[in-house]
């Protein structure tokens, strides 16, 4: 079956730039789609098919994805920011799959 | 507002069943797939299942094949989950999870409900 792997863990400075990859076999040719986790709450949609922005999502969050790792980028990153970030595809077989997460931390 | 509202905590014995619902309100039910993710303490994502309201079919993680049942009742515009044989590592928070459909399956979760946490305890 396909896998999808993250860091465990990116730390950055606040207003810094975070970028957090999705590695996969050729997951350049799959959509990707991102999750955002705070502690105790419900996962939300921060991107979808590789790089667009659901309502309410800032523009400070975008994606890209080529080759073998897709990567889910944070531009001037605040404290709020910090979180956990999953990256999923759909996959035959697998249906719905995700990846280990990243806990994002703002140093 | 568009939201799912699921069923709330649950706590059972091993070896028995649990079922959790998932409530849509305010958006077409059936245009849209249901899933199942569960977290386990300290873990991560993990896709269970799904259903497809508008043709009633349903798809399983090979994990959970023959252990898990996905259901949707259209009417009360309401998914349902249901997990037997449960095992102290079903112990979890059980999210329900909409989607847009490609083909016959979801592609994605735009919309999360708020989590049930099962706890399988003797």
């Amino acid at each position: 079956s396909f896998v999808l792997t993250q860091p465990p863990s990116v730390s950055v400075a606040p207003g810094e730039t975070a970028r957090i990859p999705c590695g996969g076999n050729n997951i350049g040719s799959k959509s990707v789609h991102w999750y955002q986790q705070t502690p105790g709450q419900a996962p939300v949609l921060v991107i979808y098919y590789d790089r667009n922005r659901p309502s309410g999502i800032p523009e400070r969050f975008s994606g890209s994805n080529s080759g073998n790792t897709a990567t889910l980028t944070i531009s001037r990153v605040e404290a709020g920011d910090e979180a956990d970030y999953y990256c999923q595809v759909w996959h035959t077989a697998d249906y719905v799959l995700f990846g280990g997460g990243t806990k994002l931390t703002v140093l | 507002q568009v939201q799912l509202v699921q069923s709330g905590a649950e706590v059972r014995k091993p070896g028995s069943s649990v079922k959790v619902s998932c409530k849509a309100s305010g958006d077409t039910f059936s245009s849209y797939g249901f899933s199942w993710v569960r977290q386990a303490p300290g873990q991560g994502l993990e896709w269970m299942g799904e259903v497809i309201p508008i043709s009633g079919s349903a798809n399983y993680a090979q994990k959970f094949q023959g252990r898990v049942t996905i259901s949707a009742d259209t009417y009360l515009q309401t998914a349902y989950m249901e997990l037997s044989s449960l095992t102290s590592e079903d112990t979890a928070v059980y999210y329900c999870a909409r989607g847009p459909l490609g083909g016959n399956s979801m592609i994605y979760c735009d919309l999360w409900g708020q989590g049930t946490l099962v706890t399988v305890s003797s």
